[in-house]
């Protein structure tokens, strides 16, 4: 089974509409994080949780919220959708080391915000 | 301001033919620097990490390195199954915090 999931795995929605992107860990890590991914821009950090009672934004929080539900789950959530918050979008799991911290990532949710 | 790119953007070897892909990082006090490999659809699949200038790590066909400015991937006589989007990321001073490239698209052609 897969340490990092995410659900849906595909979305399609209207502007305007809220929408919750799911993630579900069973790596035992205590840090999560949400990213999206827009052709030839890289992954970009939108929020971060280093623990359940710890919540920051990263580059692009603007138009998303997050919320962590327990150790083990990190969910994204987007207000009112606009059409261009269609991305890829990825969580990934970190131990949280004294060195650089390795993260793990999901398969992926693919959003499409018309 | 923190900031990764990698070359080439897009990259076409024949089976068997070696070549290397470039990252190049400007961040505040390196704490490590990642590659990951992601096929299309797919999550980014992590393969190594570098902490400090001089290191090398090498994983099957893969060998990377780092120096104080940049890492390079080399691939030696890929094969077709080693085409995939190839990301790097530095961890900045506090080690949390990840910049990632834009990534290079490699296609190894049989």
């Amino acid at each position: 089974d897969a340490d990092v999931t995410q659900t849906p795995r595909n979305r399609i929605t209207k502007t305007g509409k809220r929408i919750m992107l799911e993630c579900s860990q069973t790596k035992g890590h205590d840090r999560m994080y949400w990213y999206r991914q827009d052709p030839g821009l890289g992954l970009r950090l939108i929020y971060y949780s280093f623990d359940v009672k710890d919540i920051n934004k990263g580059e692009i929080s603007d138009g998303y919220s997050v919320s962590r539900q327990a150790q083990a789950k990190f969910s994204l959530s987007l207000e009112s959708a606009i059409p261009n918050q269609t991305a890829l979008y990825f969580c990934a799991t970190s131990a949280g080391t004294i060195r650089a911290d390795t993260q793990y990532f999901g398969p992926g949710t693919r959003l499409t915000v018309l | 301001e923190d900031q990764v790119t990698q070359s080439p953007e897009a990259l076409r070897l024949q089976e068997g033919e070696s070549s290397s892909l470039n990252c190049s990082y400007t961040v505040s006090g390196l704490r490590g620097l990642f590659w990951y490999r992601q096929d299309p659809g797919k999550g980014p699949e992590f393969l190594f990490t570098l902490y400090s200038a001089g290191e090398e790590k090498e994983k099957e066909r893969l060998k990377a390195t780092l120096t104080k400015k940049e890492s390079f991937l080399h691939i030696t006589a890929p094969k077709p199954e080693d085409s995939a989007t190839y990301l790097c990321a530095a961890a900045d001073n506090y080690g949390q915090n990840f910049v990632f490239g834009p990534g290079t698209r490699l296609s190894v052609l049989p």
